[in-house]
């Protein structure tokens, strides 16, 4: 079975600092690989996903995520990081049956 | 297009009563997945629909339980309320059903006394 596993809990960056949240996953095929963002209180917001193909993917609010086979991981990024983005990402590996694992989610925090 | 939509958006029960929830899918979507989110368990699959047939199953009682109408409406249903099922219920829906981007409602909330 799949699964997922997000390492940091919770990060902490100034407004403007460069992000990356990680993301290790376990999956025996060619996984489908997702970030979701949520506020508090509010449901998942789809930011990215790799399915095929290249490895680097862009999404939405100027993210990127790199899928590296070789370490297993699926990592998140963005380059300047605004007061707004501050809420709790997953991690998530789909499988052929749209059985959805979530890793436990990383809160981030803003710093002004 | 509008969204995922679940009714209603907080809920309030007591021990041993049931409680129905209701997702609407994006219009189109054939496909309704269910998420139990609490802070100590995170994430957790409970059950997928596709045509009005459960397709896949996570590890719960069988106190949950769905169906899915044949406008792709679904509603999922537990039975004698324990403390422990106080979390957010999620909703997503996708296009199909392997292999799809699946959209996330903004959940009912459900608190058990």
């Amino acid at each position: 079975a799949q699964s997922v596993t997000q390492p940091d809990i919770h990060i902490t960056v100034s407004e403007g600092a460069s992000l990356e949240l990680r993301c290790n996953y376990s999956y025996g095929a060619t996984p489908y690989l997702f970030w979701y963002v949520q506020s508090p209180g509010q449901g998942l917001q789809l930011l990215l996903k790799y399915f095929s193909g290249d490895t680097l993917v862009q999404g939405i609010k100027g993210f990127e995520a790199e899928f590296k086979r070789s370490q297993s991981s699926f990592n998140l990024r963005k380059p300047s990081v605004h007061w707004s983005d501050a809420a709790e990402y997953f991690c998530a590996v789909g499988a052929e049956n749209n059985d959805m694992r979530f890793g436990a989610g990383t809160r981030l925090t803003v710093k002004p | 297009k509008a969204g995922v939509t679940q009714t209603p958006r907080y809920l309030i029960k007591t021990r041993g009563q049931q409680v129905t929830l209701s997702c609407s899918p994006i219009s189109g979507h054939r496909s309704v997945s269910w998420y139990q989110q609490t802070p100590g368990q995170g994430l957790q699959f409970l059950f997928e629909y596709f045509s009005e047939t459960q397709r896949n199953k996570g590890n719960f009682p069988g106190r949950f339980s769905g169906r899915q109408f044949s406008n792709s409406r679904s509603e999922m249903n537990v039975s004698t309320l324990e403390l422990g099922d106080s979390a957010l219920y999620l909703c997503a829906s996708s296009l199909l059903g392997q292999k799809q981007t699946q959209y996330f409602g903004p959940g009912t909330r459900l608190l058990v006394l």
